[in-house]
C-alpha cells in the first residue's frame, strides 16, 4: 500500500532564516505531488504542484520554491522566511491517471 | 475555474442525531467531488468520492453523501453522529478532463455534543 512521509512534522525558524521541508511517497511510481498550505482559520491554499520529476508548477507567487529531485521525493524551501510563511504545511499525492489526492500529515511552520 | 461554498462555519449536534454537511459547487463540465476530515493539528483524510454512477456514494466511519446536479451540491450525512465525528469536514472538487487540481470549500467545523 502507499504511504507519504513528510518531516519536520513541527519547526521554529527565525525570520530571515532558510527552509526546507521533506516529503516522500512510497509504494507507487510517477505520482503527482502537491505543497498546500493552511492558514489559521482553516483554508486550503495550494502552492505548487509536480506531474513529473523536474517539473514543478507554481499556483501564488512567493517567497518559497519546491523541488522535486527524485521521483518520488518533493521538497518545499525558502532561502529567507517571513514571518507571514507560518502555518501548517501539508504535502500531498495522487496517483499519475488517478482522481483522489492523499495527504501527509502535515509540517507546522512558526517563524518567529 | 472550480470553486466549493461551505455556507456553514460550524454545524452543532447533538450525539445519536443526524449529521448534514453542506457543500454546493461550481464547476464547468462533469464534476469530480471529495470529501474529507480533518483532526487537530492532522492532516486530511480522505473520507469519499463522486467522480461517476450513482448518485449516493458510501464512505469511511459510516458517512455518505448524495451527488444532486440539478442543485449542484453534494452534502455529507452521517445518520448518527458520534462525538468521535467532531473535527473539522472539507468538500472539494475537480474538473473531470482537467489537471486534477482540487478546489477547496473552507471547512465546516462540525461539534457532536454528548
Amino acid at each position: 500500500s502507499q504511504t507519504i512521509h513528510q518531516w519536520p512534522a513541527t519547526l521554529v525558524q527565525p525570520v530571515g532564516s532558510p527552509l526546507s521541508l521533506e516529503c516522500t511517497v512510497e509504494g507507487t511510481s510517477n505520482p503527482n505531488l502537491y505543497w498546500y498550505r493552511q492558514a489559521a482559520g482553516r483554508g486550503l491554499q495550494l502552492l505548487f504542484y509536480s506531474v513529473v520529476i523536474g517539473q514543478i508548477s507554481s499556483e501564488v507567487p512567493q517567497n518559497l520554491s519546491a523541488s522535486r529531485p527524485q521521483d518520488r521525493q518533493f521538497i518545499l524551501s525558502s532561502k529567507k522566511l517571513l514571518l507571514s510563511d507560518s502555518g501548517f504545511y501539508l504535502c500531498a499525492w495522487m496517483t499519475g491517471g488517478g482522481n483522489t489526492i492523499y495527504f501527509g500529515e502535515g509540517s507546522w511552520l512558526t517563524v518567529v | 475555474a472550480q470553486s466549493v461554498a461551505q455556507p456553514e462555519d460550524q454545524v452543532n449536534v447533538a450525539e445519536g442525531n443526524p449529521l448534514t454537511v453542506k457543500c454546493t459547487y461550481s464547476v464547468s463540465g462533469n464534476p469530480y467531488l471529495f470529501w474529507y476530515v480533518q483532526y487537530p493539528n492532522r492532516g486530511l483524510q480522505f473520507l469519499l468520492k463522486y467522480i461517476t454512477g450513482d448518485n449516493l456514494v458510501k464512505g469511511s466511519y459510516g458517512f455518505e453523501a448524495e451527488f444532486n446536479k440539478s442543485q449542484t451540491s453534494f452534502h455529507l450525512k452521517k445518520p448518527s453522529a458520534l462525538v468521535s465525528d467532531s473535527a473539522l469536514y472539507f468538500c472539494a472538487v475537480s474538473r473531470l478532463y482537467g489537471n486534477n487540481r482540487l478546489a477547496f470549500g473552507k471547512g465546516n467545523q462540525v461539534v457532536v455534543i454528548p
